[in-house]
């Protein structure tokens, strides 16, 4: 069975840092593209971040760049979201996903979240 | 402002059917056969319910159905049941900016 388990949100001031991650189990992890998407308050979800396999691609939102980096550990089986410079605007529940490749791309599994709050 | 649009809300009773629609570009939506449609209920994970437009994973119920019509995708459910009631959203590829990109979200009201 795929799971997907997040873990790191919590409450932070404007302008700190945090590491989310996500525990991967019940797949060939190494073969999977991998992805955060989030979803504010009230709002929709949004695709932020996503990357390769073996790490040497990534791809992010255009309203995150610079703040946001994805990375992987597929000997922990396990994929990250640093997220530095937080604004109010960055609270939300970030999703951890599983991307099916075939011909196409895409979410196939998500985990069920962690909320991530940006206050002071 | 989403990439994709979708309506806010759409409602049916029981055993009726409804469609959803999720209007893009020919840069997303209309270029590829690459829209998937997620169900949400609030607090749990988002499912998968259809890929590649009309492609439904095995275990989803056939009472979901996808297709696509230039720049529109929809997504059909038939015999609406209770469990219905939630949040849908659409997504695609898309060639020109953030390259993944989902709807607005619509909610489903099951009357």
């Amino acid at each position: 069975e795929v799971q997907l388990v997040e873990s790191g949100g919590g409450l932070v001031q404007p302008g700190g840092s945090l590491r989310l991650s996500c525990a991967a189990s019940g797949f060939s992890f190494s073969s999977h593209w991998m992805t955060w998407v989030r979803q504010a308050p009230g709002k929709g979800l949004e695709w932020v971040a996503n990357i390769k396999q073996d790490g040497s691609e990534k791809y992010y939102v255009d309203s995150v760049k610079g703040r946001l980096t994805i990375s992987r550990d597929n000997a922990k089986n396990s994929v990250y979201l640093q997220i530095d410079s937080l604004r109010v605007e960055d609270t939300a529940v970030y999703y951890c996903a599983r991307y099916y490749c075939g011909s196409n791309c895409y979410i196939d599994y998500w985990g069920q979240g962690t909320l991530v709050t940006v206050s002071s | 402002q989403s990439a994709l649009t979708q309506p806010a809300s759409v409602s049916g009773s029981p055993g009726q059917s409804i469609t959803i629609s999720c209007t893009g570009t020919s840069s997303d939506v209309g270029g590829y056969n690459y829209v998937s449609w997620y169900q949400h209920h609030p607090g749990k994970a988002p499912k998968l319910l259809i890929y590649e437009v009309s492609n439904r994973p095995s275990g989803v119920s056939n009472r979901f159905s996808g297709s696509k019509s230039g720049n529109t995708a929809s997504l059909t459910i038939s015999g609406l049941q209770a469990e219905d009631e939630a949040d849908y959203y659409c997504n695609s590829y898309r060639t020109s900016g953030t390259p993944w990109v989902f709807g607005g979200g619509t909610k489903l009201t099951v009357l």
